[in-house]
């Protein structure tokens, strides 16, 4: 099983819909990180988030770290918004040669205008 | 399936020195991403290739790091001098590159790289 894994793997939906994609991690954490990718193009980050929820535009991420969950939302979507959606986790605060960058495999977000 | 491949690890070097990382991606992989990732920030883009031509560099400090992949295949980042602030996990990244969907980015272990 892997460490973070993220659900959907596919998702396609009419434009204005309200998108949600889920996060699940099995490791002690420092942060969570969402990264978008469009076709052909490098990962921008998103968010970056330890606690609470935070809001761009758009876009706004949660994290229970009790449930170990987190969760992206884009409201009114838009084809723009189609792209892959990575979560990946930090394992530690301090920088010590036991912390790993663990990614999730992505969910494929589809706009349909 | 082999992964994305990075070497070294670990690098500790003081400022003002040079260093070097490698990485070798999956094996038909078009496209090759370096990221840098400083602790507490989401990794950014320095630089990424299509084959063995630079696509985005923007945000690449040209004035002390250069990348290469002359081949179109390995890639080395070199950052020269080292800064105090250079320190980061410095991550490498492929993908098919084709013009149609990225189903996904494949990415190496990271080179973490402390200057002193």
């Amino acid at each position: 099983k892997n460490e973070v894994e993220q659900s959907p793997q596919n998702l396609t939906a009419q434009e204005g819909e309200f998108i949600t994609i889920n996060c699940s991690y099995s490791v002690g954490i420092s942060a969570l990180h969402w990264l978008q990718q469009h076709p052909g193009g490098g990962i921008v980050s998103l968010f970056m988030l330890s606690s609470g929820k935070k809001k761009h535009g758009r876009l706004i991420a949660t994290i229970n770290i009790q449930e170990k969950h987190s969760s992206l939302h884009i409201t009114a979507s838009h084809p723009r918004d189609s792209a892959v959606y990575i979560c990946a986790v930090t394992t530690s605060v301090l920088w010590t040669p036991d912390d790993k960058i663990i990614f999730g495999k992505g969910t494929r977000l589809h706009i349909l205008p | 399936e082999a992964g994305v491949a990075q070497s070294p690890r670990y690098k500790i070097i003081e400022k003002r020195q040079s260093v070097a990382f490698w990485c070798n991606p999956i094996s038909g992989h078009a496209t090759l991403y370096w990221y840098q990732q400083i602790l507490g920030q989401g990794p950014k883009l320095l630089i990424q290739f299509q084959n063995n031509g630079v696509v985005d560099d923007s945000q690449l400090p040209k004035d002390r790091f250069s990348a290469e992949r002359l081949k179109g295949v390995d890639s080395t980042l070199k950052i020269q001098p080292a800064k105090l602030e250079d320190s980061a996990v410095y991550l490498c990244a492929s993908s098919l590159g084709k013009e149609e969907w990225n189903t996904e980015a494949f990415f190496g272990q990271g080179t973490r790289l402390t200057v002193v």
